[in-house]
């Protein structure tokens, strides 16, 4: 039973470029969250999604981000023109219902604007 | 002031010393989680608490409602066991989404 994949691991753009990241959550699981975690600071919640909803959006930054997670495939998380400040690692998280469930992590993708 | 705050930051402790690391809340949740970080970047969920105590292995988790506050302990620890803490609660305010302490940099020397 595979965990929640997340690629790619690593992803290097430049200033103005789209960085996509893509999340598969556990088999079973239909809630998703996303986090990030900046150079040297804690994990930040960014957005939670079940399939075709999103449910909060409360972290994610006003512009440039977006989420999905369609009915068919995996979650994206979408930045445009990407900035020097968007370097971090982002974690997404799967549970089968609710945060009363433990969260399973990827491994998180490491990005990088050069 | 975070809504979680843990202590210490940083710890560094010799092989088999028992350990203990703390994680103070100030809101009402449904649960708490700890999670383990290590240098490789990877999460990895270690307890999901909502009242009581877990065990499992070397590692124990409480948490006391009342006083909004859990501790985790490593007895024997041992140097794999070197990696950052985190803890995490979840159900503010019914909220589905976690919000995070700042870690513990745990440390083991041999």
């Amino acid at each position: 039973n595979a965990g929640v994949m997340q690629n790619p691991r690593h992803l290097v753009r430049r200033r103005g470029q789209e960085a996509r990241l893509r999340c598969s959550p556990m088999k079973g699981h239909s809630h998703v969250y996303w986090y990030r975690q900046l150079p040297e600071e804690g994990l930040k919640f960014m957005v939670y999604l079940q399939k075709e909803n999103i449910i909060d959006e409360s972290g994610m930054p006003k512009e440039r981000f977006s989420a999905e997670f369609p009915k068919e495939g995996p979650s994206i998380l979408r930045i445009q023109q990407v900035v020097r400040g968007d370097s971090a690692a982002y974690f997404c998280a799967s549970s089968p219902v609710t945060v009363a469930q433990p969260q399973h992590f990827g491994d998180g993708t490491r990005l990088s604007i050069l | 002031k975070n809504e979680v705050e843990q202590s210490p930051q940083n710890l560094t402790a010799q092989e088999g010393e028992f350990i203990t690391i703390n994680c103070s809340y100030s809101v009402g949740i449904s649960a708490l989680h700890w999670l383990q970080q290590h240098p490789g970047g990877g999460i990895v969920s270690l307890f999901m608490l909502s009242s009581g105590k877990k065990k499992h292995g070397r590692l124990i988790a409480t948490i006391n409602i009342q006083e909004k506050h859990s501790s985790l302990h490593i007895t024997a620890s041992h140097p794999r066991d070197s990696a950052v803490y985190i803890c995490a609660v979840g159900g503010i305010q019914g909220a589905q989404k976690l919000v995070f302490g700042q870690g513990t940099r745990l440390t083991i020397n041999p």
